[in-house]
């Protein structure tokens, strides 16, 4: 079974564009959700969907959107890059929703916004 | 402010030592506490995880030690190999939040050979 993949790998953006990065989650699983990792910050959650639906959001400023497709594909948008907003943008899927379902991540898209 | 406090930041044993890694929560209403793996390169992946309701779970050679009162649980590698050479992350997530999960800060292991 395929794992999960995210396009691009690596991305380069300036200040003040937006950018979408996308998630192909594993085949069968109806949850996505995103982290971001720095170095500074560690990883934190971003949002989580579920069957399309936004089901969890963290403390990320509106400027970070997401959605997901009836097909469970997922992709995150982020408005007005800031410096701040270079990091790995991790996805994850998992067949559910609930409490001890295991995530599987997958390898990350780096941005870096110069 | 953080939720899950992870240390230490770094760790460096020797081939066959067992390191320790620990983790203190402040959220009593989490109750699942999953541990993963990264390599450079690489996403998090899930190495064990352990609820509440037991004290201690062994997978392998990866034993999670858990003590609600304290609000602590720990990681702790049996015979470290080179391989096991990566960052550790402990978390933590409750049951009304799905697959929400808080992080620790992480912890990057060198086992030198």
């Amino acid at each position: 079974k395929a794992g999960v993949t995210q396009t691009p790998r690596y991305l380069i953006k300036t200040r003040g564009q937006q950018v979408t990065l996308s998630c192909s989650p594993i085949s069968g699983h109806r949850s996505v959700s995103w982290y971001q990792q720095t170095p500074g910050q560690g990883l934190q959650f971003l949002f989580e969907y579920f069957s399309e639906t936004q089901r969890n959001k963290g403390n990320f400023p509106g400027r970070f959107s997401g959605r997901q497709f009836s097909n469970s594909r997922s992709e995150m948008n982020v408005s007005t890059l800031e410096l701040g907003d270079s990091a790995l943008y991790l996805c994850a899927s998992s067949s559910l929703d609930r409490v001890g379902q295991t995530q599987y991540f997958g390898p990350g898209t780096r941005l870096l916004v110069l | 402010q953080q939720q899950v406090k992870q240390s230490p930041q770094s760790l460096i044993v020797q081939k066959g030592g067992i390191p320790i890694i620990n983790c203190a929560y402040e959220n009593t209403a989490f109750d699942y506490f999953p541990w993963y793996q990264q390599f450079p390169g690489k996403g998090p992946a899930l190495l064990i995880a352990i609820r509440p309701d037991v004290s201690e779970k062994k997978e392998g050679r990866f034993t999670i030690s858990f003590n609600k009162s304290a609000k602590q649980f720990s990681l702790h590698i049996m015979d470290s190999q080179p391989g096991d050479s990566a960052t550790y992350f402990c978390a933590a997530s409750k049951d009304n939040a799905g697959n929400m999960l808080t992080f620790g800060g992480g912890t990057r292991l060198m086992v030198k050979p």
